[in-house]
């Protein structure tokens, strides 16, 4: 099974912060990436898909980027409503794996 | 409005079985890869597998083969879950989720099941 770990596990930051979250795969998905954020209690919402396509309505402060072992999503300007945690997710093979999460968390 | 609405919570005593559903409104599950996934409390998303829509075929990740069921019936656009023999380590919530197309990523889900198993 491919190993998806993200980092870091929690993220202290402030509106309007730019801030980053990595997630490496244990080898090789190409771009079969994709990023999702979950608030407590909700089911999570897809972000990104192949590393770095948005989903329709998703705002454009959100972006996503690499390829291969290593991929990053970046929040550009943080707003109030994106204080939840992340998971990245790959797709290239079965089973299709999760990383553990990233809470970002106001500071 | 496109939307997976689930079952509500559900509360079991170690032993009995449980039987979580997965609704399809606004849409039909047509050519369908209809998804599980589990999230035990305070921890991360596992994928369980899925369940073709066109085939009725289920396909189980490893882990979660012998006590779960996954099924379809069309006729009422509704996908379940059936976990039976509960054990406390089953105590999560369940999401179903729709695979994006041809890609293994999913861009519609459930609002999750709560289900507890406890004595």
């Amino acid at each position: 099974d491919i190993q998806m770990t993200q980092s870091p596990s929690t993220l202290s930051a402030s509106v309007g912060d730019r801030v980053t979250i990595t997630c490496r795969a244990s080898q090789s998905i190409s771009s079969w990436l994709a990023w999702y954020q979950q608030k407590l209690g909700k089911a999570p919402k897809l972000l990104i898909y192949e590393a770095s396509s948005l989903e329709s309505g998703v705002p454009s402060r959100f972006s996503g980027s690499g390829s291969g072992t290593e991929f990053t999503l970046t929040i550009s300007s943080l707003q109030p409503d994106d204080f939840a945690t992340y998971y990245c997710q790959q797709y290239n093979s079965y089973p299709y794996t999760f990383g553990q999460g990233t809470k970002l968390e106001i500071k | 409005q496109v939307q997976l609405v689930q079952s509500g919570s559900e509360l079991k005593k170690p032993g009995a079985s449980v039987k979580v559903s997965c609704k399809a409104s606004g849409h039909t599950f047509t050519n369908y890869a209809l998804n599980w996934v589990r999230q035990a409390p305070g921890q991360g998303l596992e994928w369980m597998g899925w369940i073709n829509s066109n085939t009725g075929t289920p396909i189980y990740a490893q882990g979660f083969t012998g006590r779960f069921v996954f099924s379809l019936d069309t006729s009422v656009n509704t996908a379940y879950l059936q976990i039976s023999s509960l054990k406390p380590e089953d105590t999560a919530v369940y999401y179903c989720a729709k695979k994006a197309g041809y890609y293994w990523y999913f861009d519609l889900w459930g609002r999750g099941t709560l289900v507890t198993v406890s004595s």
